[in-house]
């Protein structure tokens, strides 16, 4: 089974906080991304990747960066966190067959 | 580019009741169909998917969906509901023109009553 791992289930950080958010597949997929959902506004991508150091922005990437050192790994970076970006995080990777994306258990963000 | 519209944001029923999750999405051109369920603080779960083939997708959980090309919908189904049904459902469509990238729906929280 494909496995996706997040490093915090809760995370609460403090306003200006630079936050970094890990994320893992042990599948060898090409393509990761990251979502945060809201109530009523469904999962919005931030950004996603097609291959180790490539990067694509997605719909929603102001405030955000991220880095992909190695093909299993994908980081979600908070330069300086405001609270307007509390929320879940989700991260997922892909097959490049089917599409399917698979998910981890997300990261509940507060920013105080 | 796609969009997806799920009709209903909240959808209540009483355990044992039929339920149907609509889904729609805006292009007709050749696509790739999702249903996830995301149980409280947790990531989704892949709940069926259709690529090609039979119009009718059996997933996880009893759950069935039907692609309907012409209505550009793919709504899910279930014959009798459980409490433990309780959940969000996503239904998402690969975004087309050569992009892998998915398109989510709002969602449809689902609420099963004793």
């Amino acid at each position: 089974d494909v496995k996706v791992t997040q490093s915090s289930r809760y995370l609460v950080k403090r306003t200006g906080e630079k936050v970094f958010l890990e994320c893992v597949q042990d599948m060898d997929h090409e393509n990761m991304f990251w979502y945060r959902q809201d109530p009523g506004l469904g999962l919005r991508l931030i950004y996603f990747s097609y291959d180790v150091k490539m990067k694509e922005k997605g719909d929603i990437p102001e405030g955000y960066s991220v880095s992909r050192e190695k093909k299993e790994r994908f980081s979600l970076i908070l330069e300086s966190a405001s609270t307007n970006q509390t929320s879940m995080y989700l991260c997922a990777s892909q097959t490049g067959i089917s599409y399917e994306q698979y998910f981890g258990p997300g990261t509940r963000l507060t920013v105080t | 580019a796609q969009s997806v519209t799920q009709l209903d944001s909240q959808v209540p029923v009483f355990e044992e009741a039929p339920v149907e999750l609509r889904c729609n999405y805006s292009s007709s051109v050749s696509v790739y169909l999702f249903w996830y369920v995301q149980y409280p603080n947790q990531g989704l779960q892949l709940l069926l998917k259709y690529l090609s083939g039979s119009t009718l997708v059996k997933g996880i959980n009893g759950f069935e969906a039907e692609f309907n090309k012409s209505q550009t919908s793919f709504h899910l189904r279930k014959p009798s509901v459980h409490i433990s049904d309780t959940a969000e459902y996503f239904c998402a469509v690969s975004d087309g023109g050569g992009s892998e990238k998915l398109v989510f729906g709002k969602g449809t929280k689902l609420t099963v009553n004793p």
